[in-house]
């Protein structure tokens, strides 16, 4: 039972095209969210992440929002350069308790072509 | 600064040996996690330890066993492996009671079993 959920195992985009990320959830204790990437013979990187109590974060190139209502976010990269070819993954955690351990998806990977 | 290490980097094992995973968390850290990252999946998280005690464990079984030393390095143990225990495991250090944005992630140690 998957409570973090990439239905998109792969994207390919184009250089300075915008790339849209797809994730849903289903746990309603679930309060934080993350978004990492992760390059070949790497380990995943931290990203971006937002809390329930917001519905837009924006660093630079990346976006996160949040649709809690209906239980799903995203990760914009605008614009995409081909250095953000990676697995993305998508993360949620409950912090009740203190727990701040993350679940993550099965992972997107994107590819942006020149 | 030395990030999060492990070693070794690749490992073959054939079925119903025991394995042991070394991993070094990055300066100033005194948290370490490890996590499952089968083929397709995202990681999975098998136990966090602090102090040298386990805080946490995921649904993994009792063949999975860790220490952490005073040091702050840690090891995990797999006893009895199964074909399923081919994976990247991912070690990922922290510390305690930040978020999990603070966690940074070693390159893994890809083990085989055959």
């Amino acid at each position: 039972d998957q409570q973090v959920k990439q239905n998109s195992p792969s994207l390919s985009v184009q250089e300075g095209r915008i790339s849209i990320l797809n994730c849903d959830y289903t746990n309603s204790m679930f309060d934080y969210f993350l978004w990492y990437k992760k390059y070949p013979a790497e380990g995943p990187t931290f990203l971006i992440s937002i809390s329930s109590i917001k519905d837009k974060n924006e660093d630079g190139r990346f976006t996160v929002f949040l649709n809690k209502s209906a239980k799903h976010l995203s990760l914009h990269i605008v614009p995409s350069q081909p250095g953000d070819s990676a697995v993305y993954f998508c993360a949620a955690s409950a912090s009740s308790g203190g727990s701040y351990i993350p679940t993550f998806g099965r992972g997107t990977s994107l590819i942006v072509h020149p | 600064d030395a990030g999060v290490t492990q070693s070794p980097t690749h490992l073959i094992k054939t079925r119903g040996q025991q394995v042991t995973l070394r991993c070094s968390p990055k300066s100033g850290h005194d948290t370490v996690s490890w996590y499952q990252q089968a083929l397709g999946q995202g990681p999975q998280f098998i136990f966090q330890y602090y102090e040298e005690e386990e805080r946490q464990r995921g649904n993994f079984p009792d063949r999975f066993s860790g220490h952490q030393f005073p040091n702050y390095s840690s090891e995990l143990n797999v006893n009895a492996l199964l074909l399923g225990d081919s994976a990247l495991y991912l070690c990922a250090s922290s510390l305690v009671g930040r978020g999990p944005e603070t966690q940074y992630f070693g390159p893994g140690t890809r083990l085989l079993v055959l």
